[in-house]
């Protein structure tokens, strides 16, 4: 596709599920990010890829966040055992290499937990 | 450390300049950004900017970068009403390889017709 994509666009669930949030990065993007923005502060970052290889992992809050990149393509943001304060906006960049500085971001998943 | 702040609402008259300011810690940054963030929108990058430059402008954009006081700021001229958002100044990562990014707060411009 032509930009990040990420599904679903909202999510509810109930304290306890577990939750997959995905993305889709542009197509022939090496990198990618993921970043929590809590409401009324910036992103935050998460985790990120290059190709498949998980590289940075520190900022993930718990062990009930995981995070994969099988193909090297789509990602998927995992959350068990969902808590309240697991609630926020979840979002996908991805990075390619060789001439763009920039990250490009997806519209995000609205996570809320009840 | 890496810490970025900046002020968290600006109210600015139609047609005037709007100016967005920022602060960072972390001196070997290589590059800094501001992002656009409209109500139910994704993260829309404005523009950047690379440490060894002062100045950018991009059509209404300027940005001006003072390395020495780590402070970075967003000029808007001629501010519109679709100029409403929030803005984030970001950060990035200078190890090789990990481009992970340090957001602000973010500003929130609103425009007084």
């Amino acid at each position: 596709g032509a930009g990040v994509s990420q599904s679903p666009r909202y999510k509810v669930t109930k304290r306890g599920q577990d939750v997959a949030l995905r993305c889709d990065p542009i197509s022939g993007h090496v990198s990618l990010y993921w970043y929590r923005q809590a409401l009324g502060q910036g992103p935050e970052f998460l985790t990120y890829f290059n190709y498949e290889a998980q590289q940075d992992k520190s900022g993930l809050p718990n062990d009930r966040f995981s995070a994969e990149r099988p193909e090297g393509s789509i990602s998927t943001l995992t959350i068990q055992r969902t808590e309240q304060r697991d609630s926020a906006m979840y979002r996908c960049a991805s990075y390619g290499r060789g001439g763009q500085e920039t990250q490009y971001f997806g519209p995000g998943t609205r996570l809320l937990v009840l | 450390g890496e810490d970025v702040e900046q002020s968290l609402f600006l109210s600015v008259r139609e047609g005037d300049s709007s100016v967005i300011n920022c602060t960072y810690t972390d001196s070997s940054s290589t590059y800094l950004y501001w992002y656009k963030q409209e109500p139910g929108a994704g993260l829309q990058l404005l523009t950047y900017i690379f440490s060894n430059m002062d100045m950018k402008q991009d059509q209404r954009l300027t940005v001006l970068l003072n390395k020495k006081d780590k402070h970075l700021s967003l000029r808007i001229a001629d501010t519109q009403t679709g100029d409403s958002a929030i803005y984030f100044c970001a950060e990035k990562n200078p190890n090789f390889g990990n481009e992970k990014l340090t957001f602000g707060t973010g500003t929130r411009l609103t425009i007084i017709p």
